[in-house]
């Protein structure tokens, strides 16, 4: 089972638009638009921000968005506020012997 | 609303066996395509799926730690339990619940974890 890869860190100023990207194979990202994307501020809980590559759940800024081409989903950030710098994890599901593959995780900074 | 609530031992001997309850709320497994998994989180590491369990009783595991895992659910009690044997030092971390919707494919509430350390 091999972890998605994530670029370790990502930044931006106030404002701008950031975007992380999370690699995997055509047996879990490429192959099911089942892809999640969490975050998580320090020491507190991970929360769900996208799900099903795109969708939002209530609650979760429309600032977040999401998308995939082949075997890479993306996270896109725009209008950086300083809430959002935090940790974030990308997860697919990847079959039926692996359920839910998680990246290595991204760490956001706001300039 | 929906909680989660780990609970177990917060030091664990190596070798021993380590058994984790998650306590929720405002669902039930009965329901069709209602899952809860299980989630760790080394310090200052990623996350990592571990176990996985369906209203149908079906069970996931990680390929990497299939063989050391045990997910049951009692669904009178509304408790899913995680069972891992042969605990080491690298298994020490956060241990986090969370439940999977009806429908859904993502988790979408977890629970506060619980800090499990493996030490002699």
């Amino acid at each position: 089972q091999s972890a998605l890869t994530q670029p370790p860190s990502a930044s931006g100023s106030p404002g701008q638009s950031v975007t992380i990207s999370c690699t995997g194979t055509s047996s879990d990202i490429g192959g099911y638009n089942l892809v999640s994307w969490y975050q998580q501020h320090p020491g507190k809980v991970p929360r769900v921000i996208i799900y099903e590559v795109t969708k939002r759940p209530s609650g979760v800024p429309d600032r977040f968005s999401g998308s995939k081409s082949g075997n890479t989903a993306s996270l896109t950030v725009s209008g950086l506020q300083a809430e959002d710098e935090a940790d974030y994890y990308c997860s697919s599901y990847g079959g039926t012997n692996n359920f839910a593959i998680f990246g290595a995780g991204t760490k956001l900074t706001v300039l | 609303q929906i909680t989660l609530k780990e609970s177990g031992p917060a030091l664990v001997k190596p070798t021993q066996t380590l058994t984790l309850t998650c306590t929720f709320s405002g669902f039930s497994l009965t329901t069709s395509g209602v899952g809860v998994g299980w989630i760790r989180q080394p310090p200052g590491k990623a996350l990592e799926w571990l176990a996985f369990i369906n209203w149908n009783a079906d069970e996931r595991y990680s390929p990497s730690l299939k063989s050391r895992l045990a997910i049951t659910k009692d669904t009178s009690k509304n408790q899913v339990v995680l069972t891992m044997t042969n605990v080491d030092p690298a298994d020490t971390a956060t241990y986090y619940c969370a439940h999977r919707p009806q429908g859904g494919s993502s988790f979408q509430d977890w629970g506060q974890g619980t800090l499990v350390t493996v030490s002699s």
